[in-house]
């Protein structure tokens, strides 16, 4: 069955530094999202993607994050300058193009010291 | 404003005890609810779409319901392997129906 998979699975980072998490989504789908979960909260949504341009945004996706699909089958956020509150579970979702479920993949544990 | 609240936050259960998650929502003009499973340091997995009030979907031991205010995901005869955290998720009212808003979950625990 396909999935959607993340890299790397954890990443350790200092204050201040540039990091790209990245995801390769299923293979025939079309619109691309990340979420964060903060320990113990809730799963957010960050950013949504489609034809090679972000659609959507929240409040949380600031000027230090970014997104970008490289290539045919990797997407990835950047986070320029991390921040201490910047550690968190960062997971990829992808949904093909006729239905609105997500498809989430095993997340990215972010740690920044 | 809390647009989807689930209740309880957690909830025990003896093996083949059955019991109901509740997931409340205030958005108008639904365009869906998703139910998802996640296990610790995991990523949700997705497990039912509803659209209209009276819709029900079920898979294994799982049946997902939905009201106009509510949705409930009844579990039958759970088993220790039914033990994870479920999430309801709706699309926000404005703009596309792909921005999910979670709730906070209920953390299932069931005991052999």
């Amino acid at each position: 069955e396909p999935e959607v998979t993340q890299t790397p699975s954890h990443q350790v980072t200092q204050m201040g530094q540039e990091v790209i998490l990245r995801c390769v989504p299923i293979s025939n789908h079309l619109y691309f999202y990340w979420y964060r979960q903060i320990l113990g909260q809730k799963v957010e949504f960050l950013v949504s993607f489609y034809n090679n341009e972000i659609s959507e945004k929240s409040e949380i996706f600031d000027d230090q994050f970014s997104v970008e699909r490289p290539d045919g089958s990797n997407f990835t956020l950047k986070i320029r300058s991390t921040k201490l509150e910047d550690s968190a579970m960062y997971f990829c979702a992808s949904s093909d193009p006729g239905g609105e479920t997500q498809y989430f993949g095993p997340g990215t544990r972010l740690l920044v010291l | 404003e809390d647009q989807v609240t689930q209740s309880p936050e957690a909830l025990r259960l003896q093996e083949g005890e059955s019991s109901s998650l509740n997931c409340s929502y205030t958005v108008s003009g639904l365009r869906g609810l998703f139910w998802y499973r996640q296990d610790p340091g995991k990523g949700p997995e997705f497990l039912f779409t509803l659209y209209s009030a009276g819709e029900e979907k079920e898979k294994e031991r799982l049946k997902a319901t939905l009201t106009k205010k509510e949705s409930f995901l009844h579990i039958t005869a759970p088993k220790p392997e039914d033990s994870a955290t479920y999430l309801c998720a709706v699309p926000l009212p404005s703009g596309s129906a792909r921005q999910l808003t979670f709730g906070s979950g209920t953390q299932l625990t069931v005991l052999p």
